[in-house]
């Protein structure tokens, strides 16, 4: 079945401990990104990726990182996160047209 | 900033009545893109529709595109219930690079 996976889909931490949440996908798409997702502010892109080794900043990086070392997963990983980043994050992939969401992982960060 | 503003924010309909839902954008783009979403769950593709087309038909759904007035609407034809749901547009570029900017969105309630 294809599909994009995140895990974990919920996650509670506390200031400043660094966590990851990966995202893959089986469909070898090239294109994936990262949203995060706030009542009232719609959906907004973190990261994107054209292909292996090849990432750029959306509209909101600040606090984030990812890698592409293989085409299926896309990491993003926090390194000190903060409350301001409690939210709801998706990660996305596709060949070029319509996007493949995953599940969604709910982030609280204390 | 937001590129995509969807219109109206909230929609409440009686089953079997049309639902519309606008979307203005600001800068050029090469293609814009309709999801739905319930709530709290992943959004799910409904159509996408090139800056060189003006109207594109999915079952009950139909989607125009003005590109000199930089603007699109979703029309959904003989809702149902399980039509509840967060409609979001999204405009994207997809030449250097895949920027896809999404609107705050719309939530249809449909009521039985």
């Amino acid at each position: 079945e294809a599909q994009v996976t995140q895990n974990p889909r919920y996650l509670i931490t506390v200031t400043g401990k660094k966590l990851t949440v990966t995202c893959s996908q089986n469909m070898n798409h090239e294109y994936m990104s990262w949203y995060r997702q706030d009542p009232g502010l719609g959906l907004r892109q973190i990261y994107y990726s054209m292909n292996v080794e090849v990432t750029d900043k959306g509209d909101v990086p600040e606090g984030y990182k990812v890698s592409r070392k293989e085409k299926r997963n896309f990491p993003l990983i926090l390194e000190s996160p903060s409350p301001n980043q409690t939210s709801l994050y998706f990660c996305a992939s596709s060949d070029g047209g319509e996007q493949f969401f995953g599940p969604g992982t709910r982030l609280t960060v204390l | 900033s937001q590129q995509g503003e969807e219109d109206p924010q909230a929609l409440s309909i009686q089953e079997g009545e049309n639902a519309t839902m606008n979307c203005s954008y600001k800068t050029s783009i090469n293609n814009l893109q309709w999801y739905r979403q319930n709530s709290g769950r992943g959004l799910v593709h409904l159509i996408l529709i090139r800056s060189n087309e003006r109207e594109k038909h999915s079952g009950r759904l139909r989607v125009t595109l003005d590109t000199s007035k930089k603007s699109s609407s979703l029309l959904i034809t003989a809702s149902r219930a399980a039509d509840t749901a967060s409609y979001f547009c999204a405009t994207g570029w997809m030449d250097s690079s895949y920027k896809l900017i999404f609107g705050s969105g719309t939530r249809l309630l449909v009521r039985p």
